[in-house]
């Protein structure tokens, strides 16, 4: 399930570090986004989503931050671990009502113990 | 496990062969995904059912025939693929197709055209 072949930023980091992940959107009238989890060999697993209406979204160890002004997401994964090693993708949804997600093109990250 | 199951996993094929994808959810959704993911592209939907219709077809081209004989079930006909068709197809399900309802992935048939 990896995308093999595209060249990804892949970001490095020591277990128990925080990462943060960015993703920059195309669309300022997409309302609602998404951060989905790709492990090898699997399809992607959601993690965590956001609405334009809010700036901030916490779940269990992770953060999502959306800037409207710039159209960047982050997703920051607090005392991050080898189980997070994965290609994490962006996905921003137009207002339309409807689900038509559009993805980034992800980032890898590696976590080393 | 997702909930989202898809055969075969591996599929290598002629360029005039016809092959079939298939995808099952055991989920109770009513609408259901395919999705192209390549090596040079980003996840690309394809199509969208909800209650069995067709909602989206994403300028898809017409030797990627999709079927949804019921809410459960989805398949992907293939014929006369090209060799940059090659890609892991994915499946997707929701409760529905508003906004805000998860899909759930299914761990996708890598497609090999030669």
């Amino acid at each position: 399930g990896e995308s093999v072949g595209l060249h990804l930023p892949t970001l490095s980091v020591q277990e128990g570090d925080n990462s943060i992940i960015n993703c920059a959107y195309s669309n300022s009238a997409s309302d609602y986004f998404i951060w989905y989890k790709q492990e090898s060999g699997k399809g992607p697993q959601f993690i965590i989503d956001i609405r334009s209406n809010m700036d901030k979204r916490q779940g269990q160890r992770v953060t999502v931050l959306l800037n409207k002004t710039v159209k960047h997401l982050s997703l920051q994964i607090a005392a991050t671990q080898p189980g997070d090693s994965a290609v994490y993708f962006c996905a921003e949804n137009k207002n339309t009502g409807f689900q038509k997600l559009v993805f980034g093109t992800g980032t890898r990250l590696l976590v080393s113990p | 496990e997702t909930g989202v199951t898809q055969t075969p996993r591996h599929l290598v094929m002629g360029m005039t062969n016809k092959k079939s994808l298939k995808c099952e959810q055991h989920l109770g959704h009513n609408a259901m995904y395919w999705y192209k993911q390549s090596a040079k592209k980003p996840l690309e939907l394809m199509f969208v059912y909800n209650f069995k219709e067709q909602t989206e077809n994403n300028s898809v081209p017409s030797r990627f025939s999709p079927e949804c004989p019921n809410s459960s079930h989805l398949f992907l006909h293939l014929h006369t693929l090209q060799p940059e068709d090659s890609a892991l197809y994915l499946c997707a399900s929701s409760l529905s197709t508003g906004q805000g309802d998860e899909q759930y992935f299914g761990p996708g048939t890598r497609l090999t055209v030669t």
